[in-house]
């Protein structure tokens, strides 16, 4: 099927742990993105990626790294987690045009205990 | 950088009634506005777009959305709505010259038998 797909679903773990979650894309599309959503369901860009290179990164800490191997994959790695990153984190693609819609994964609900 | 207001948290109404989601936005250049969906444990899908032409646009599941530049407005309607349009709808803009999507705060749309 074509989609946005984001692994895992579901994320439990402790404070200070250090976890990644995956995204993959085969939609052909050369822009990727991570989203966050809080329990309040707002939605907040953290990063983009244009073909590997990074091209909007927001104001989040850096225990958050991203990383692009190619167009098609963007990963998110969290290091020394906090009770305050338990969100759902959201993947997304389109292509660079302003104007095309992007395109979510399911979410990974990240739960920090 | 452009912003969105969504005016209303949730809107409740009965199965069958018409509903009005409301969306502003803020730029200062030309902008591309749309609308999307999420259902519950789901990512977003994409209801409808506006980017140029025809003011009144017409999307999946019977929604459509007005485009008004004098009052800045973006607003979502559905003539009839069912039980399975319980969802979350976000407004959402990008301008022009960047692909820096930006989400309104969602509204909760609940439709009661």
């Amino acid at each position: 099927d074509t989609a946005v797909s984001q692994t895992p679903k579901y994320l439990v773990t402790q404070m200070g742990n250090d976890k990644s979650i995956k995204c993959e894309q085969n939609l052909g599309h050369d822009t990727m993105y991570w989203y966050k959503q809080d329990s309040k369901k707002f939605l907040k860009i953290m990063f983009s990626y244009n073909n590997k290179e990074l091209i909007i990164n927001e104001t989040v800490p850096n225990r958050f790294s991203p990383k692009s191997p190619d167009k098609a994959h963007l990963n998110l790695h969290i290091n020394s987690l906090e009770l305050g990153d338990s969100a759902v984190y959201f993947c997304a693609s389109s292509y660079r045009d302003s104007y095309s819609p992007l395109h979510f994964g399911n979410g990974t609900r990240l739960t920090v205990t | 950088a452009q912003s969105v207001t969504q005016l209303d948290s949730q809107v409740p109404v009965f199965e069958e009634a018409p509903v009005e989601l409301r969306c502003n936005y803020s730029s200062s250049v030309s902008v591309y506005l749309f609308w999307y969906v999420q259902y519950p444990n789901q990512g977003l899908q994409l209801l409808l777009k506006y980017l140029s032409g025809s003011t009144l646009v017409k999307g999946i599941n019977g929604f459509e959305a007005e485009f008004n530049k004098s009052q800045t407005s973006f607003h979502l309607r559905k003539p009839s709505v069912h039980i399975s349009d319980t969802a979350e709808y976000f407004c959402a803009v990008s301008s022009y010259n960047n692909n820096d999507m930006r989400f309104g705060a969602g509204t909760r749309l609940t439709v009661k038998p």
